[in-house]
C-alpha cells in the first residue's frame, strides 16, 4: 500500500463546475497536509495546507480532512480553464520531521 | 525579492560523467530538499539538509550526494551520471515549519 495514493485520472469537469479530487494516507497519525498544483512544464506551487479535521476554505479553494478516514479533499468550485494542472496531495508522515511525503498527483482537466 | 533558482534549467551529460545541480535560495529558510520527478512515481526525495553541515538520506539517495556549507546552497551532486538518472529535479525550501516552496526545476539528460 502506497503511504499517499491519488487517482491519477484525467478528471474532466466541465467549467463552472466543482471539482473534487481526493487523496488517502496510510499513515492514521500523520498531522500536515498540503495540496500543491503543477502546470505541465512547471514546478509544484502551495495552494493550500491544512492541519485540522473538517474544512479550510481559501478563495474558490477548500481543503477537507477527515483524519478518522484517514482522508483529504480538494474542493475547487467555480472551475476556469486555467485550474487545468496535476494536483499534488502531500504528507507529514509520523517522525517525518519537515519532510513531504507525495502522491502521484491527479491530473485535472477543465473543459469549455 | 526572495527566491529559490535551480541552475541549470536543462543539462545533457554523458553516462559516467560527475554532474552537480545548484539551488540557491535567499529566503534565508533552514530546511532544504531535492526531489526528483518521473512519471508514474511522483516526486521522491533524494537528500535534504536542516541546517548548516547537516545532510540526510531520502528514499533515492543512491548514485547522489549533497553538502551544505551554507544556508543559502544545496548542491546536488550525482558521482557517476547514469541513465536510470534522467529526470526531472526540484529543490525545495522551508523555513521552520514543513511548508516547502520550489524551485524552477533542472531537466537533466544522461546520454
Amino acid at each position: 500500500q502506497k503511504e499517499v495514493e491519488q487517482n491519477s485520472g484525467p478528471l474532466s469537469v466541465p467549467e463552472g463546475a466543482i471539482a473534487s479530487l481526493n487523496c488517502t494516507y496510510s499513515d492514521r497519525g500523520s498531522q500536515s497536509f498540503f495540496w500543491y498544483r503543477q502546470y505541465s512544464g512547471k514546478s509544484p506551487e502551495l495552494i493550500m495546507f491544512i492541519y485540522s479535521n473538517g474544512d479550510k476554505e481559501d478563495g474558490r479553494f477548500t481543503a477537507q480532512l477527515n483524519k478518522a478516514s484517514q482522508y483529504v479533499s480538494l474542493l475547487i468550485r467555480d472551475s476556469q480553464p486555467s485550474d487545468s494542472a496535476t494536483y499534488l496531495c502531500a504528507v507529514v508522515l509520523t517522525g517525518g520531521g519537515n519532510k513531504l511525503t507525495f502522491g502521484t498527483g491527479t491530473q485535472l482537466k477543465v473543459e469549455l | 525579492d526572495a527566491e529559490i533558482t535551480q541552475s541549470p534549467r536543462h543539462k545533457i551529460t554523458e553516462t559516467g560523467r560527475q554532474v552537480t545541480l545548484a539551488c540557491h535560495q535567499t529566503w534565508n529558510h533552514n530546511n532544504m530538499f531535492w526531489y526528483r520527478q518521473d512519471l508514474g512515481h511522483g516526486l521522491r526525495l533524494i537528500h535534504y539538509s536542516y541546517g548548516v553541515q547537516d545532510t540526510n538520506k531520502g528514499e533515492v539517495s543512491d548514485g547522489y550526494s549533497v553538502s551544505r556549507s551554507n544556508t543559502e546552497d544545496l548542491p546536488l551532486t550525482l558521482e557517476s551520471a547514469a541513465s536510470s538518472q534522467t529526470s526531472v529535479y526540484f529543490c525545495a525550501s522551508s523555513d521552520s515549519g514543513d511548508t516547502q516552496y520550489f524551485g524552477p526545476g533542472t531537466r537533466l539528460t544522461v546520454l
